[in-house]
Formats: C-alpha cells, structure tokens, sequence
C-alpha cells in the first residue's frame, strides 16, 4: 500500500487560511469516509485533529475544518498561528481493512 | 486519565526479535481497538497493525508473517512480537487507541513511542 500523496510543504502568514491536501485513490480516500488527520511537532506523539473526513475532536480548535472531493481529501487552518507550525498527517481506511497514512506535510508560518 | 506507556525498544541486529509492550491505563482496554504505528527517523507516520477487542488483527504487508499484535485485557496490555528483524525496521513505535465515531478508524491517544534500532 503506497502511502497517500501530500505536498512536503505549505506556508502561510499569521491570520492567512492554508490547505492541506491528501490525494489517494478509490480504495481508500476516495472509497470511505474514514479520513483522519493528525498534528505532529518535532519528537512529540501525533495528535487527532480531524477524524471521519470533517469532524473535529474534543477541545480542537475550530480553526481546523477537513473535507474531500473524490480521491482527495483536504486539511484546512485558517486564521493561521505560530502555534499551527508542524507536521501534519492525513490517514485512510482501506479496501483491504488496513490502513494507509500521507507522506506529511510540513506547515510554516511566515 | 487515559495513559499510554510503550517499552521493549532498543538495539537488536538484523535477523533478530523483540517484544513491545504497552500499558494502558484510564479507559476500559477491553473494549478499544488498538493500533501499532511506526516513524523512521526523519520520516513519516507508517501504520503497522491493529487488533480488534474480539482479538481479530491486520497487518501492512511489510511486516506481515514477521510481526504478531495480541494483547492481554486482564492485564490492559498491548504486544507487538517483532521476528526477522531488517535494518528498514528501525523506527519509533507508537502504540495507539483507536476511537469510535461509526467505525474504529481515528486514532485518539498515543503513546510516547518507543525507539527500535536494528544495526549490526
């Protein structure tokens, strides 16, 4: 299982909306809803911020919106802020009931 | 509070195994799915097995047929069995709880990570 595309970076400036984008294929992003994307810095555990393709956990930031449209699913910051710099990770279900996560995407903020 | 606690990494040659374990604590184990996600050094999030509550497991097919996930629900543990160790092996391992929403596919909380080098 190839691991699901994501640009190695995005930068924005302070207050600026970013995307994040996780293209895979219909055997996995584009064949469920089960899309999850996780916030990691540097030597730290991952962190749920986006589960079931749009939905937010607990105590996360509303700043974080996710969506999908076909075989791509699409992380969103807005209002971007210094603490948003990190590595963030999309993650799908799959047809053969494992799982695939994205290659990362390192986020700056200018 | 819900507590995740890896250990059993370290140094192994090439060929070799070792046992991860990881302690759960603040949830009721029994009932959660759990996951086993490794990090090579620099590099991204690689998912390497779950197990169900009922026991049943998955594996990526680089370590299946040389790594087993069981657990212990009297004892709120998690394994991961890793046989026929590569130098591709070497990575942090994350032991993982998996959420329900409608189906076991989030990741909730996670451990610290555990760092397995396999080196000759």
């Amino acid at each position: 299982q190839s691991a699901l595309t994501q640009p190695a970076s995005v930068s924005g400036s302070p207050g600026q909306s970013i995307t994040v984008s996780c293209t895979g294929g219909s055997s996995d992003v584009g064949g469920y809803k089960y899309v999850s994307w996780y916030k990691q810095y540097p030597g730290k555990a991952p962190k749920l911020i986006i589960y079931e393709v749009s939905n937010r956990p607990s105590g996360v930031s509303d700043r974080f919106s996710g969506s999908k449209s076909g075989n791509t699913a699409s992380l969103t910051i807005s209002g971007l802020q210094s603490e948003d710099e990190a590595d963030y990770y999309c993650s799908s279900y799959t047809s053969r009931h494992t799982f695939v996560f994205g290659t990362g995407t390192e986020v700056t903020v200018l | 509070e819900v507590q995740l606690v890896e250990s059993g990494g370290g140094l192994v040659q090439p060929g070799g195994s070792l046992r991860l374990s990881c302690a759960a604590s603040g949830f009721t184990f029994s009932t959660y799915w759990m996951q086993w996600v490794r990090q090579a050094p620099g590099e991204g999030l690689v998912w390497v097995s779950r197990i169900a509550s009922d026991a049943t497991t998955t594996y990526a097919d680089s370590v299946k047929g040389r790594f087993t996930i069981s657990r212990d629900n009297a004892k709120n543990m998690l394994y991961l069995e890793m046989d026929s160790l590569r130098a591709e092996d070497t990575a942090v391992y994350y032991c993982a709880r998996a959420y329900y929403s409608s189906s076991w596919t989030q990741l909730d909380y996670w451990g610290q990570g555990t760092l397995v080098t396999v080196s000759s």
